[in-house]
Order: structure tokens, then sequence, then C-alpha cells
């Protein structure tokens, strides 16, 4: 079965500390993976996917497939990173249909 | 260009009413899809469509039916709300592997 597990509800740090948004998923197949953000009352988008082995925002992820994980990780923290992450899956189909993990909400302190 | 626009953005409704979220886009995208998102769940997929006259079933479609009778709309019906479809709904298309999303709409059925 295709899942996304974020175990953290809730990360908590402080400005300039490492942050690491954990992400473990369930694929049999090669799966696309990708990462969303939902700032404060603005619209979910996209932050940064694997194949294209971007740095957004100073955000990267590594897809790991011997620990079938993708954490997201920057290594020093804003204020203005405060926000709703949510790690994505995206099987072989065409369809596009992405299966989301439960989200973790990132809260930078000053 | 408006991209993804959902309206309303906050609906209140009693058990048993039936509502219509509107959801149009101006990108001519052909995929289309509607999710629900719950605290602790992440982000559902409720419906989809690959195109004009084409619609499937996501993760969790029971109480809820779409139509696609063009590229620009489509519309999430509830026919007889409950109290488990609180919740915000978001509309989003697709093209080149990202998923556009728009704003949201807040649903509470008393």
């Amino acid at each position: 079965a295709q899942r996304v597990t974020q175990p953290e509800k809730l990360l908590s740090v402080f400005k300039g500390a490492p942050v690491e948004l954990k992400c473990n998923y369930s694929y049999s197949g090669s799966p696309e993976l990708f990462w969303y953000v939902q700032y404060s009352r603005q619209r979910l988008q996209l932050l940064l996917r694997h194949i294209s082995r971007e740095s957004i925002k100073g955000f990267t992820a590594d897809l790991n497939k011997g620990e079938t994980s993708f954490h997201l990780k920057k290594p020093f923290a804003q204020e203005e990173d405060s926000a709703m992450y949510y790690c994505a899956l995206k099987g072989s189909s065409n369809t596009g249909k992405l299966i989301f993990g439960q989200g973790t909400t990132l809260q930078v302190k000053p | 260009n408006a991209g993804v626009t959902q309206t309303p953005k906050f609906q209140v409704l009693k058990t048993g009413q039936s509502m219509t979220l509107q959801c149009a886009q101006d990108m001519n995208h052909e995929y289309m899809s509607w999710y629900r998102q719950d605290p602790g769940m992440g982000l559902r997929l409720i419906h989809y469509s690959v195109g004009a006259g084409i619609t499937d079933q996501g993760e969790v479609p029971n109480g809820y039916n779409v139509s696609r009778s063009t590229t620009e709309d489509f519309p999430l019906r509830l026919l007889s709300a409950a109290p488990s479809q609180t919740s915000v709904y978001f509309c989003a298309t697709l093209w080149q592997r990202k998923l556009f999303f728009g704003s949201g709409t807040q649903l509470s059925v008393l």
C-alpha cells in the first residue's frame, strides 16, 4: 500500500537552529516525492521535488530509497519558515494522484 | 491569471443540507482534484478528473459527487451534509507534476 508518514505533528526550534522534518514512505515502485508548504493565510504551494534535486529557500531533501525516507532539512531556520509542511508521494500511475502525509507544523521561535 | 478560484471561502451547513463547492481554473489544465484537510490526517483525495467528461474516485469519495462538463470548472457536491464532512476543502490542478491549489473552503456542518 502507498503511504506517507510524517511522525511529528509539531516541530519547534529557535531561529538559527538546524531543522529536519521527517518523512517516510511506503511504495513498492519508484516513487516521486514532494514537499508542499502552507504559510499562514496562504495557499498550499510546492516547495521542492526530489527529481529536481533543487534547494528552495535553503531547504533540501534527499531521497533515501534504502530507508524509504525523504526528510526535509535546513541548516539555519528563519522565523519566516514557520508553516505547515506536507510530504507527498506520487505513484507510477498517470492519474496525477498524490498521497499526502499528515503534515508537520514548524514553529521557529525568535 | 487568477489560477485556481474556490467559492465560497466559508460555509456553515446544517446536517442533511446540500451544497456545491465551486472550483474554477483559468490555466487550461486538464487535471483537477478535490482534497479535504483534517488535523492529523493530512490531505486526502476525494475525487479527481483527468479531463472534461472524466471523473474518478479518490481515497474518501463517500458523500461527495463531482462532474466535469468543462475544462475550467470542477464543482464538488455534498448531497446530504454530515458533521463528519466538517473540514477544509482544497481544489487543485496539476501541470508538469506540480499541484496548484485554490485558497480553500472552510466548511462546518452542525
